[in-house]
Protein backbone atom coordinates (compact mmCIF):
# COMPACT_ATOMS: atom_id res chain seq x y z
CA UNK A 1 0.00 0.00 0.00
CA UNK A 2 1.76 3.33 -0.90
CA UNK A 3 2.05 5.88 1.19
CA UNK A 4 1.82 9.58 0.47
CA UNK A 5 4.43 10.84 -2.56
CA UNK A 6 5.48 13.85 -3.43
CA UNK A 7 7.77 15.41 -6.14
CA UNK A 8 10.09 16.58 -6.82
CA UNK A 9 12.52 15.80 -3.88
CA UNK A 10 14.60 18.66 -4.24
CA UNK A 11 14.13 22.14 -6.22
CA UNK A 12 16.28 24.84 -6.60
CA UNK A 13 15.17 28.11 -7.87
CA UNK A 14 15.62 31.82 -8.42
CA UNK A 15 13.83 34.87 -6.87
CA UNK A 16 10.81 35.90 -8.95
CA UNK A 17 10.50 32.43 -10.56
CA UNK A 18 7.57 30.08 -10.47
CA UNK A 19 7.42 26.45 -8.82
CA UNK A 20 5.00 23.61 -9.17
CA UNK A 21 4.99 20.76 -6.23
CA UNK A 22 2.84 17.81 -6.62
CA UNK A 23 1.41 15.06 -4.16
CA UNK A 24 -0.25 11.62 -4.68
CA UNK A 25 -2.14 11.09 -1.86
CA UNK A 26 -2.31 7.47 0.54
CA UNK A 27 -4.55 4.73 -1.31
CA UNK A 28 -8.30 5.61 -0.25
CA UNK A 29 -7.65 8.99 1.03
CA UNK A 30 -9.74 12.20 -0.52
CA UNK A 31 -8.13 15.37 1.22
CA UNK A 32 -5.05 16.71 1.01
CA UNK A 33 -3.83 19.36 2.90
CA UNK A 34 -0.10 21.52 1.79
CA UNK A 35 2.52 22.65 4.90
CA UNK A 36 5.18 24.90 4.58
CA UNK A 37 8.26 24.22 7.10
CA UNK A 38 10.88 26.22 7.58
CA UNK A 39 13.98 25.27 9.08
CA UNK A 40 14.08 24.19 13.08
CA UNK A 41 10.10 25.33 13.19
CA UNK A 42 7.15 23.22 13.08
CA UNK A 43 4.99 22.75 10.05
CA UNK A 44 2.58 25.70 8.47
CA UNK A 45 -0.87 25.06 7.56
CA UNK A 46 -0.86 26.52 3.66
CA UNK A 47 -4.25 24.99 2.39
CA UNK A 48 -6.30 21.99 2.04
CA UNK A 49 -8.41 20.91 -0.88
CA UNK A 50 -11.15 18.49 -0.84
CA UNK A 51 -13.36 17.41 -4.26
CA UNK A 52 -11.08 19.83 -5.88
CA UNK A 53 -11.95 22.83 -4.34
CA UNK A 54 -9.98 24.76 -1.68
CA UNK A 55 -11.28 23.89 1.36
CA UNK A 56 -9.59 26.05 3.97
CA UNK A 57 -6.59 28.42 3.78
CA UNK A 58 -3.57 29.52 6.15
CA UNK A 59 -1.92 32.76 6.35
CA UNK A 60 -0.16 32.45 3.00
CA UNK A 61 -0.26 35.30 0.36
CA UNK A 62 -2.33 34.78 -2.88
CA UNK A 63 0.67 33.82 -4.25
CA UNK A 64 0.80 30.23 -3.17
CA UNK A 65 -2.08 28.75 -4.66
CA UNK A 66 -3.33 25.11 -5.36
CA UNK A 67 -5.43 22.57 -7.55
CA UNK A 68 -6.71 18.72 -6.74
CA UNK A 69 -7.52 16.56 -9.83
CA UNK A 70 -10.12 13.85 -10.05
CA UNK A 71 -8.21 11.41 -9.60
CA UNK A 72 -7.21 12.98 -5.42
CA UNK A 73 -4.06 13.97 -6.72
CA UNK A 74 -2.71 17.65 -5.71
CA UNK A 75 -0.42 20.40 -6.87
CA UNK A 76 0.78 23.68 -5.24
CA UNK A 77 2.04 26.50 -7.02
CA UNK A 78 4.23 29.24 -5.83
CA UNK A 79 4.68 32.48 -8.01
CA UNK A 80 7.09 34.94 -7.49
CA UNK A 81 9.23 33.52 -5.50
CA UNK A 82 11.15 35.47 -2.57
CA UNK A 83 14.22 34.05 -0.51
CA UNK A 84 12.10 33.38 2.00
CA UNK A 85 10.18 30.79 0.45
CA UNK A 86 12.86 28.45 0.92
CA UNK A 87 11.44 25.46 2.68
CA UNK A 88 10.61 22.01 3.42
CA UNK A 89 6.99 21.91 1.46
CA UNK A 90 4.78 18.66 2.88
CA UNK A 91 1.91 16.81 1.55
CA UNK A 92 -0.69 15.50 3.71
CA UNK A 93 -3.53 13.21 2.69
CA UNK A 94 -6.34 12.21 4.75
CA UNK A 95 -10.37 10.68 4.25
CA UNK A 96 -12.70 13.10 4.65
CA UNK A 97 -14.43 13.11 8.29
CA UNK A 98 -11.41 11.40 9.76
CA UNK A 99 -8.73 13.91 11.08
CA UNK A 100 -5.71 12.07 11.31
CA UNK A 101 -3.47 13.45 8.66
CA UNK A 102 -0.52 11.11 6.70
CA UNK A 103 2.63 12.81 5.40
CA UNK A 104 4.75 12.70 2.70
CA UNK A 105 8.76 12.77 2.45
CA UNK A 106 8.36 16.30 1.30
CA UNK A 107 9.95 18.53 -1.32
CA UNK A 108 13.04 20.64 -0.35
CA UNK A 109 12.64 24.06 -2.31
CA UNK A 110 16.01 26.26 -2.32
CA UNK A 111 15.52 30.03 -3.97
CA UNK A 112 18.33 31.62 -4.78
CA UNK B 1 -6.24 31.16 17.34
CA UNK B 2 -5.04 27.98 17.84
CA UNK B 3 -1.23 27.73 19.53
CA UNK B 4 0.81 24.76 20.38
CA UNK B 5 4.33 25.20 22.97
CA UNK B 6 6.33 21.81 23.54
CA UNK B 7 9.10 21.87 25.69
CA UNK B 8 11.97 21.06 26.53
CA UNK B 9 13.40 22.43 23.26
CA UNK B 10 15.87 19.70 22.91
CA UNK B 11 16.13 16.68 25.21
CA UNK B 12 19.62 14.70 25.30
CA UNK B 13 19.21 11.15 27.44
CA UNK B 14 21.17 8.00 27.86
CA UNK B 15 19.91 4.85 26.55
CA UNK B 16 17.63 3.55 29.08
CA UNK B 17 16.99 6.69 30.68
CA UNK B 18 13.33 7.49 30.53
CA UNK B 19 11.37 11.11 30.32
CA UNK B 20 8.60 13.35 29.08
CA UNK B 21 8.31 15.73 26.55
CA UNK B 22 5.36 18.18 26.90
CA UNK B 23 3.05 19.51 24.93
CA UNK B 24 1.17 22.46 26.03
CA UNK B 25 -2.25 24.24 24.26
CA UNK B 26 -5.07 26.34 23.61
CA UNK B 27 -7.50 25.56 21.19
CA UNK B 28 -11.19 26.49 20.88
CA UNK B 29 -12.91 22.74 20.59
CA UNK B 30 -10.10 20.23 20.43
CA UNK B 31 -11.02 17.68 17.47
CA UNK B 32 -8.08 16.13 17.86
CA UNK B 33 -4.26 16.25 19.29
CA UNK B 34 -1.41 14.27 17.29
CA UNK B 35 2.02 13.43 17.64
CA UNK B 36 4.26 12.78 15.14
CA UNK B 37 7.90 11.69 14.69
CA UNK B 38 10.32 13.66 12.21
CA UNK B 39 13.47 12.22 11.29
CA UNK B 40 16.08 14.94 10.03
CA UNK B 41 14.87 16.04 6.20
CA UNK B 42 12.07 13.93 6.06
CA UNK B 43 7.91 13.80 6.45
CA UNK B 44 6.49 13.63 10.22
CA UNK B 45 5.61 10.12 10.80
CA UNK B 46 2.45 9.52 12.24
CA UNK B 47 2.56 8.02 15.80
CA UNK B 48 -0.81 8.73 17.90
CA UNK B 49 -3.97 10.76 17.78
CA UNK B 50 -5.74 11.50 21.04
CA UNK B 51 -9.24 13.34 21.26
CA UNK B 52 -10.25 13.89 25.06
CA UNK B 53 -8.83 14.39 28.46
CA UNK B 54 -7.98 10.97 29.99
CA UNK B 55 -7.30 8.93 27.12
CA UNK B 56 -3.65 7.17 26.61
CA UNK B 57 -2.17 5.65 23.80
CA UNK B 58 1.16 3.40 23.77
CA UNK B 59 3.40 2.02 20.93
CA UNK B 60 6.06 -0.06 21.91
CA UNK B 61 8.49 2.47 24.11
CA UNK B 62 6.11 5.35 23.95
CA UNK B 63 2.97 5.97 25.64
CA UNK B 64 1.12 9.21 24.74
CA UNK B 65 -1.50 11.11 27.25
CA UNK B 66 -4.17 13.80 27.02
CA UNK B 67 -5.32 16.46 29.72
CA UNK B 68 -7.48 19.55 29.27
CA UNK B 69 -4.62 21.88 28.26
CA UNK B 70 -1.42 19.38 27.81
CA UNK B 71 -0.63 16.36 26.37
CA UNK B 72 2.54 14.03 27.47
CA UNK B 73 5.20 11.86 25.20
CA UNK B 74 6.49 8.73 28.12
CA UNK B 75 9.45 7.28 26.52
CA UNK B 76 10.53 4.56 28.40
CA UNK B 77 13.85 2.73 28.29
CA UNK B 78 14.91 4.23 25.25
CA UNK B 79 17.43 3.68 22.12
CA UNK B 80 19.56 5.29 20.12
CA UNK B 81 17.12 4.43 17.16
CA UNK B 82 14.58 6.97 19.00
CA UNK B 83 16.54 9.99 18.48
CA UNK B 84 14.44 12.38 16.42
CA UNK B 85 12.22 15.79 16.52
CA UNK B 86 9.12 15.04 17.81
CA UNK B 87 6.06 17.10 17.02
CA UNK B 88 2.74 17.86 18.51
CA UNK B 89 0.07 19.61 16.64
CA UNK B 90 -3.99 20.49 17.55
CA UNK B 91 -6.49 20.54 15.14
CA UNK B 92 -9.76 22.68 16.76
CA UNK B 93 -13.24 23.12 15.31
CA UNK B 94 -13.57 26.73 15.68
CA UNK B 95 -14.45 28.07 12.61
CA UNK B 96 -14.74 25.06 10.42
CA UNK B 97 -10.76 24.55 10.97
CA UNK B 98 -9.21 21.82 9.15
CA UNK B 99 -5.37 22.65 8.91
CA UNK B 100 -3.09 21.15 12.00
CA UNK B 101 -1.33 23.99 14.55
CA UNK B 102 2.05 22.43 15.07
CA UNK B 103 4.83 23.31 17.76
CA UNK B 104 8.55 23.64 17.17
CA UNK B 105 9.22 20.12 18.48
CA UNK B 106 11.47 18.51 20.75
CA UNK B 107 14.55 17.41 19.26
CA UNK B 108 15.21 14.00 21.38
CA UNK B 109 18.97 12.39 21.04
CA UNK B 110 19.77 9.31 23.04
CA UNK B 111 23.19 8.81 23.25
CA UNK B 112 24.13 4.80 23.91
Amino acid sequence: DAGVTQSPTHLIKTRGQQVTLRCSPKSGHDTVSWYQQALGQGPQFIFQYYEEEERQRGNFPDRFSGHQFPNYSSELNVNALLLGDSALYLCASSSSGVETQYFGPGTRLLVL
Amino acid sequence: EDQVTQSPEALRLQEGESSSLNCSYTVSGLRGLFWYRQDPGKGPEFLFTLYSAGEEKEKERLKATLTKKESFLHITAPKPEDSATYLCAVQGSGGGADGLTFGKGTHLIIQP
